[in-house]
């Protein structure tokens, strides 16, 4: 475990379901983020929060929407999603955006759209 | 941030150092140079990071030349542990929103 925690871990969902990944950390953090990784591709930044703030959100489709209703929780709600939307999604924290430290990655969401 | 460059692919023995290079020769004064891996179905992993020192920490050694435009991470016994895809990025100080992964190396121990 690596302090970063994220349910599920796998998720099969149809195209007009909604569904949300959730990402816990009690780690002290105060940034988060959502990156996506597609098979045989590099991960791809989604949104970054800090305190609670979104600071960052990379030209993601609105089926896509974050909440961060604390800095200890993230989400990632999803409606609609298509099946190009199928990937592994990355929660990460680190203690602020704007330090020199390195993020800490939860084990992802493998998500499946059928 | 500036852009690395590195190997598809390496292979080493188990037991020996594995040597990953990396360049990043458009890097500015104030980019760090980090260094992640991702071990198959899980999330990244920091490794270390630096900015002109070499560093060392339990796990790897940092060298960066001293042009600081590439840069070597050291694993010094590798395992079969170690099989992964090792991630080199450089990033802005106090930017740290901005770290974006590239394809990386993807490390082969071998027994």
């Amino acid at each position: 475990e690596t302090g970063v925690t994220q349910t599920p871990r796998h998720l099969v969902m149809g195209m007009t379901n909604k569904k949300s990944l959730k990402c816990e950390q009690h780690l002290g953090h105060n940034a988060m983020y959502w990156y996506k990784q597609s098979a045989k591709k590099p991960l791809e930044l989604m949104f970054v929060y800090s305190l609670e703030e979104r600071v960052e959100n990379n030209s993601v489709p609105s089926r896509f929407s974050p909440e961060c209703p604390n800095s200890s929780h993230l989400f990632l709600h999803l409606h609609t999603l298509q099946p190009e939307d199928s990937a592994l999604y990355l929660c990460a924290s680190s203690p602020y955006t704007g330090d020199d430290y390195g993020y800490t990655f939860g084990s992802g969401t493998r998500l499946t759209v059928v | 941030d500036a852009k690395t460059t590195q190997p598809t692919s390496m292979d080493c023995a188990e037991g020996r150092a594995a040597n990953l290079p990396c360049n990043h020769s458009t890097i500015s004064g104030n980019e760090y140079v980090y260094w992640y891996r991702q071990i198959h179905s899980q999330g990244p992993q920091y490794i270390i990071h630096g900015l002109k020192n070499n560093e060392t920490n339990e796990m790897a050694s940092l060298i960066i030349t001293e042009d600081r435009k590439s840069s070597t991470l050291i694993l010094p016994h590798a395992t079969l542990r170690d099989t992964a895809v090792y991630y080199c990025i450089v990033r802005v100080a106090g930017g740290g929103f901005k770290t974006i992964f590239g394809a990386g190396t993807r490390l082969f121990v071998k027994a």
